[in-house]
């Protein structure tokens, strides 16, 4: 089945940590998406990329960081720097420009 | 600031009514809409997407869309306790030749029985 795979599900950081949230994807879609939701909040973007080994920053990619090797994969890294992390991540994709977005499944990041 | 404003709700209505969620954006460059369905706790779901001026239907549910008034709603026809749910509104929001999406922050819809 063609879809989006984030994992893990639940991630759970402790003070000082850095962690890799992982989106994978076989639409073979060229653009790739982080956005982050806060309780009762829309989503607000972090990162995004259009193609491979070029990425953009969001509105909050203040304590975030990703990379874009491969077409079909895109992770975030939380770094110690993001000081209220805690929050539902969710990684999307969309074929070609002003098209439909999709999305993952979400990650749910909590601070131990 | 490029925007999406959306009323948080809720908006309870009754079984077998007509359920209207609204939606403003700041950009008038703006060139596709569309309309996320999003249960507790899960990702969103597209439901609607709306590119031209008018009315979109699709089952019960109907865009519609004014880029004059730069306005754009959704209608739910026949309301059923399981379209309860966040409801975002998306709109496509150009820059530097990318593409990216700007939501809302989403009303909340609550159909009772």
């Amino acid at each position: 089945d063609g879809g989006i795979t984030q994992s893990p599900k639940y991630l759970f950081r402790k003070e000082g940590q850095n962690v890799t949230l992982s989106c994978e994807q076989n639409l073979n879609h060229d653009a790739m998406y982080w956005y982050r939701q806060d309780p009762g909040q829309g989503l607000r973007l972090i990162y995004y990329s259009q193609i491979v080994n070029d990425f953009q920053k969001g509105d909050i990619a203040e304590g975030y960081s990703v990379s874009r090797e491969k077409k079909e994969s895109f992770p975030l890294t939380v770094t110690s720097a993001q000081k209220n992390p805690t929050a539902f991540y969710l990684c999307a994709s969309m074929r070609a420009l002003n098209e439909k977005l999709f999305f993952g499944s979400g990650t749910q990041l909590s601070v131990l | 600031q490029k925007e999406v404003e959306q009323n948080s709700g809720p908006l309870s209505v009754p079984e077998g009514a007509i359920a209207s969620l609204n939606c403003t954006y700041s950009d008038r460059g703006s060139q596709s809409f569309f309309w996320y369905r999003q249960y507790s706790g899960k990702s969103p779901e597209l439901i609607m997407f709306i590119y031209s001026n008018g009315d979109k239907e699709d089952g019960r549910f109907t865009a519609q869309l004014n880029k004059a008034s730069q306005y754009v709603s959704l209608l739910i026809r026949d309301s059923q306790p399981s379209d309860s749910a966040t409801y975002l509104c998306a709109v496509n929001m150009r820059g530097a030749g990318y593409s990216t999406l700007t939501f809302g922050k989403g009303t909340m819809l609550l159909v009772s029985p």
